[in-house]
């Protein structure tokens, strides 16, 4: 069965400071991996796909099939990122059905 | 088009008691996800649907859950003799086929 870990559940850093958010996953095909983002009193709404390869706000992530791993990342944290980050993948197949991590809240400080 | 909407936002009832509550895709997206999610966690998969056909169930969706589509539009989804275990944010999600799926604001229920 697939399976998404983010082993962090708070990252606190200053703003202007490097930010890596981590995911790990499992899945013995060929999944596609996503980064979610839920701003306070917001909706969850699509950060990124793999697939696309876009920077978004600044954040990329690349997937290593390797060391299967999705990690977000962006170089100059800002006060507005602070929010609830999720990791989550969909099989290759029609399914589409998402498989979540249990998020990693970040907190940019000033 | 304001996006995917759910209702009621909250829900508290009384252990025992039926709940149900209603998803609005986005027009035109043929598919609709159903999650739960508990505090801490991030959103499980409950069940979707292809147009009216429910093609899939998650084992979380137990005996007591059932959700339907009827005419591949708004969606509903009903729990039966609700257990405080049920407590949790409901989210529904739809999408253009294999397309990005977009959230709703969620349905929080509270079993007391």
């Amino acid at each position: 069965a697939q399976r998404v870990t983010q082993p962090e559940k708070l990252l606190s850093v200053f703003k202007g400071a490097p930010v890596e958010l981590k995911c790990n996953y499992s899945y013995s095909g060929s999944p596609e991996l996503f980064w979610y983002v839920q701003y306070s009193r917001q909706r969850l709404q699509l950060l990124l796909r793999h697939i696309s390869r876009e920077s978004i706000k600044g954040f990329t992530a690349d997937l290593n099939k390797g060391e299967t791993s999705f990690h977000l990342k962006k170089p100059f944290a800002q006060e507005e990122d602070s929010a609830m980050y999720y990791c989550a993948l969909t099989m290759d197949t029609g399914r589409r059905a998402l498989t979540f991590g249990s998020g990693t809240r970040l907190q940019v400080q000033p | 088009d304001t996006g995917v909407s759910q209702d009621p936002r909250h829900k508290i009832t009384k252990r025992g008691q039926n709940v149900t509550f209603r998803c609005d895709p986005i027009s035109e997206h043929n598919r609709l996800y159903w999650y739960r999610q508990t505090l801490g966690q991030g959103p499980e998969f409950l069940t979707y649907f292809q147009n009216e056909a429910q093609l899939e169930k998650s084992r979380l969706l137990s005996d007591r859950f059932s959700a339907e589509r009827p005419k591949g539009s708004f969606s509903t989804l009903e729990i039966q003799r609700t257990e405080q275990g049920d407590s949790a944010m409901y989210l529904c999600a739809s999408s253009r086929g294999l397309r990005e799926q977009y959230f709703g604001p969620g349905t929080r229920l509270t079993v007391t």
